[in-house]
C-alpha cells in the first residue's frame, strides 16, 4: 500500500539555526499537506501544495513539492522556540484518504 | 466558526468493553476523517465519511467501525477493546470533495486508555 516516509524522526537545533524535514511517498501524489502539532495538542494545517515543483513561503517557512510529486520538504529559517513541535506531511492520492508521514519532532534549544 | 468538537475528551475502559466516540465537524463541512495516533505508529487513517457514506477505510480490523449522520456529525465505535487500542483518536473535518483546498481541521481528540 501507499507509504509516506519522513526524515529525520527527531531534530534538536540551537535557536537561530535552520531546520529541514523531508517527506517521500511511494506513489505519485495529487497534493501534499503539512501540519504542525504542538506537544499535547492536535495537528494544525500549515499549507497545501498541488503543482509539480511548487514552492510556497510563509514567513520563515519554505515548502517545496518535488517535480515528480513524490517528495516534499519543509525548511524553517532561523528557528525560534515557538517552532517546537512535530511536523507532519500528509500525502493525498485522490481516494479520500490522506496518508500521514511519521513526523519529525523538532526541539529548539534556547 | 466553531471548531471541531470531540467527546468525550478522556476515556478509560477495560479489555473486552466497547466504546463510542463522537465528532462534530465545522459547520458546512461534509467530510469527516478519523485517525488513530500512537507514539509508535504516528497518525493512522481509520476511515472517511462524506454525506453519510464511507468513502475509504484504513487497514484496521472490523472491530473499528464508524458512521455519519445527516447533520455530518460522526461517531466511531470500537468493540472488544484490546490493550493496543489505547491511543489518541482524532477526527478531522474538511471540505474534501467540495472544494480544491482540502485543509483538514482537527478536533482536540479523545484520549482512550484500555486497562
Amino acid at each position: 500500500g501507499q507509504q509516506v516516509m519522513q526524515i529525520p524522526q527527531y531534530q534538536h537545533v540551537q535557536e537561530g539555526e535552520d531546520f529541514t524535514t523531508y517527506c517521500n511517498s511511494s506513489t505519485t501524489l495529487s497534493n501534499i499537506q503539512w501540519y504542525k502539532q504542538r506537544p499535547g495538542g492536535h495537528p494544525v494545517f500549515l499549507i497545501q501544495l498541488v503543482k509539480s515543483g511548487e514552492v510556497k513561503k510563509q514567513k520563515r517557512l519554505t515548502f517545496q513539492f518535488g517535480e515528480a510529486k513524490k517528495n516534499s520538504s519543509l525548511h524553517i529559517t532561523a528557528t525560534q522556540t515557538t517552532d517546537v513541535g512535530t511536523y507532519f506531511c500528509a500525502g493525498y492520492s485522490g481516494t479520500y484518504k490522506y496518508i500521514f508521514g511519521t513526523g519529525t519532532r523538532l526541539k529548539v534549544l534556547a | 466558526k466553531a471548531g471541531v468538537t470531540q467527546t468525550p475528551r478522556y476515556l478509560i475502559k477495560t479489555r473486552g468493553q466497547q466504546v463510542t466516540l463522537s465528532c462534530s465537524p465545522i459547520s458546512g463541512h461534509r467530510s469527516v476523517s478519523w485517525y488513530q495516533q500512537t507514539p509508535g505508529q504516528g497518525l493512522q487513517f481509520l476511515f472517511e465519511y462524506f454525506s453519510e457514506t464511507q468513502r475509504n477505510k484504513g487497514n484496521f480490523p472490523g472491530r473499528f467501525s464508524g458512521r455519519q449522520f445527516s447533520n455530518s456529525r460522526s461517531e466511531m465505535n470500537v468493540s472488544t477493546l484490546e490493550l493496543g487500542d489505547s491511543a489518541l483518536y482524532l477526527c478531522a473535518s474538511s471540505s474534501l470533495g467540495q472544494e480544491p483546498n482540502n485543509e483538514q481541521f482537527f478536533g482536540p481528540g479523545t484520549r482512550l486508555t484500555v486497562l
